[in-house]
């Protein structure tokens, strides 16, 4: 896990609010991962980015969230309006080359930011 | 994506092997197995990943019948720290937008 930082670890918000989330890569890795995991459940795929590219959004709902993988800086998961059906852990996770059998590359997670809606 | 089931929860002892199995009946010719551990409040981390037959590492074993429709992630002498979530990921084209199944609580007592 060494390697993917996310911030906060814990966030907190109220209904209505705006949560931000941030994800940076391992150095030198393009690739980003976001996955939402409630309690007691496995990882569920949200969407995949590649350096100012989302590539794949199928996991993520269609409404109030969005992600975004900048030139510069972390990736953001960003939620609006949060309810308290979001409150979950968030995990990004990163690779080097595309996440495929193709390139036999590992993807490493971060310690993920859990989200309390309250 | 092939839908994977496991044990829900293991108990096991200090210095004895573990065994999960993973089914996942509908495995795609092309697709792999890559099992992950997880523990509280953390990320996953991969530990074995295989296509057929006998996988080993430094930390594990996956065997892998010529079926493919299941497989078992063998820990040898587990100890303590193994207690852990662990999870049967099946994938092919695009490993990154797999998910996760449930995966198995394994829980070590001294």
């Amino acid at each position: 896990n060494a390697g993917v930082m996310q911030n906060p670890r814990h966030l907190v918000r109220r209904r209505g609010q705006e949560a931000r989330l941030r994800c940076s890569p391992m150095k030198g890795h393009s690739h980003v991962y976001w996955y939402r995991q409630l309690p007691e459940e496995g990882l569920k795929f949200m969407v995949y980015l590649q350096k100012e590219n989302i590539i794949d959004e199928s996991g993520m709902p269609k409404e109030r969230f969005s992600a975004e993988f900048p030139k510069e800086g972390p990736s953001i998961l960003r939620i609006q309006q949060v309810v308290r059906g979001d409150s979950a852990a968030y995990f990004c996770a990163s690779s080097f080359r595309a996440w495929d059998r193709s390139t036999n590359t590992e993807a490493f997670f971060g310690q993920g930011t859990r989200l309390t809606v309250v | 994506l092939a839908k994977t089931t496991q044990p829900i929860s293991m108990d096991s002892y200090e210095g004895q092997e573990v065994n999960i199995t993973c089914s996942h009946n509908n495995i795609a010719t092309n697709d792999y197995i890559t099992w992950y551990q997880q523990f509280p409040s953390q990320g996953p981390r991969f530990i074995i990943q295989g296509y057929k037959t006998k996988v080993t590492n430094e930390v594990a074993s996956l065997f892998i019948p010529a079926d493919r429709k299941s497989s078992t992630l063998s820990l040898p002498r587990v100890s303590l720290s193994d207690t852990a979530v662990y999870y049967c990921l099946v994938w092919g084209t695009n490993a990154g937008k797999s998910t996760f199944g449930d995966g198995t609580t394994l829980t070590v007592k001294p």
